[in-house]
């Protein structure tokens, strides 16, 4: 069936250093890809977005990339501090009107 | 202020009790959905709601039950709980799919023995 793969499922960094999170899916017609975060006992909360006629995208210390040939999409965070710590959720339109969610990847950043 | 609002919060029940969880939302979003996260499956959609009168399954409807009579409300419905059913319970909404990043309601977690 249509799924979004992410990886890894923990990732621990120094603060300062950069994160990487990856998500791959299955349908080549997805053309919308959120990244969530959730902080502990919060709710999920969009953080950055891209549409699939954008390669890049850019926020500030966060900015995820597409890459639709190979069919995958990666976010990244730039000098992590300790607030960056929580549970971050890949998500791709892969049916027409559903959202299907990566299984999340935590990020623990090291004072 | 703009918000999605879920009620209870918190809920304990027994087996083959009907219960609804409700929600709802003050931004005009024409999309609302459902999803149960339980730990190491993320997020899963139940249900979603295209606009009024417009509802379908998503990835593990089984035991579920939606309705979208008014554009603001997309309550839950469980007509006959099973254990199986304890989850965190999440519901968001968004102007539409695709462009819109979704807003979340603060979580109902539910507990059935």
């Amino acid at each position: 069936g249509e799924n979004v793969e992410q990886h890894p499922s923990t990732l621990s960094v120094q603060e300062g250093d950069s994160a990487v999170i990856k998500c791959t899916y299955s349908d080549s017609a997805s053309n919308y890809f959120p990244w969530y975060k959730q902080e502990l006992g919060k709710r999920p909360q969009l953080i950055i977005d891209i549409r699939s006629n954008v390669g890049e995208k850019k926020d500030q210390r966060i900015a995820v990339t597409l890459n639709k040939t190979a069919k995958h999409f990666s976010l990244h965070i730039t000098e992590t501090q300790p607030e960056d710590s929580a549970v971050y959720f890949c998500a791709a339109i892969l049916l027409e009107y559903q959202l299907t969610f990566g299984k999340g990847t935590k990020l623990s950043v090291i004072p | 202020e703009a918000q999605v609002t879920q009620n209870p919060r918190y809920l304990i029940t027994v087996t083959g009790k009907k219960l609804t969880v409700t929600c709802s939302q003050n931004m005009n979003h024409e999309y609302m959905s459902w999803y149960r996260q339980d730990p190491g499956l993320g997020l899963r959609q139940i249900y979603y709601s295209m606009n009024v009168e417009v509802t379908d399954k998503g990835d593990v409807p089984e035991g579920y039950k939606v309705s979208r009579k008014e554009k603001r409300n997309f309550p839950l419905i469980l007509e006959s709980p099973s254990p199986n059913q304890t989850s965190l319970y999440f519901c968001a909404s968004s102007l539409s799919l695709l462009g819109h990043g979704q807003y979340f309601g603060p979580g109902t977690r539910l507990t059935v023995t």
